[in-house]
């Protein structure tokens, strides 16, 4: 497997402009993640999907930010408009939603910069 | 939610077992315990996951005592490339918890 696939690797966008991540889940996986990491406040959960069903969405800073599942194996995290305290990297990570603990796999991240 | 506590940073030498605690005094009875690392510039990577006792892989050993209410990663003759932050996760995401990152060690290992 390819494991999970986000795109794109690198962005630079101006201020104001909407930004749009793309995360590909693991294949047969039904639990999607979306993590953003600075080195001021670490790795964060902003909000996850369980079945395309969002579950908790209270680590999403504010309306400016807004994450779908448009089917069972892919997600976008949106942000619109942009601030230059957006610039972080963005992790999606995919699961398989089992009662025996669960392991999370995660994506090589998406960095963005806002200028 | 369990939180957890772990050294902010460690500094090791090639060759040395390393063993890195993580303190979660509120795990509740159902959480398991992962550990996850990360390297520069990559996303986060699973290493073990344990619910008590001891759970060993081929990359390490986790032991867990039998309150729950702390466990040890442990990293055999480590070598430069385990240079990277470890998280101690606690937590059943799947059962209406998350699974949040606190702040990980850093770990640093010297030639």
């Amino acid at each position: 497997d390819a494991g999970v696939i986000q795109s794109p690797r690198h962005e630079v966008t101006e201020m104001g402009q909407e930004v749009t991540l793309r995360c590909k889940l693991i294949s047969g996986h039904n639990s999607l993640f979306w993590y953003r990491q600075t080195m001021m406040r670490g790795l964060e959960l902003l909000i996850y999907f369980n079945n395309n069903v969002p579950i908790d969405d209270s680590g999403m800073p504010e309306d400016r930010f807004s994450a779908k599942m448009p089917n069972a194996s892919f997600s976008t995290l949106k942000i619109q408009p942009s601030e230059p305290r957006d610039s972080a990297v963005y992790f999606c990570a995919s699961s398989l939603d089992r009662v025996s603990g669960n392991t999370i796999y995660f994506g090589e991240g998406s960095w963005l910069t806002v200028v | 939610l369990a939180k957890t506590t772990q050294p902010i940073s460690m500094d090791s030498y090639e060759g040395q077992e390393v063993n890195i605690t993580c303190s979660h005094n509120n795990i509740a009875t159902n959480d398991y315990i992962t550990w996850y690392q990360q390297f520069p510039s990559q996303g986060p990577r699973f290493i073990i996951q344990g619910y008590k006792t001891k759970v060993t892989n081929e990359v390490a050993s986790l032991f867990i005592p039998a309150d729950r209410k702390s466990s040890t990663l442990s990293l055999p003759r480590v070598s430069l490339s385990d240079t990277a932050v470890y998280y101690c996760l606690v937590g059943v995401y799947n059962q209406g918890g998350k699974l949040i990152f606190g702040q990980g060690t850093e770990l640093s290992v010297k030639p």
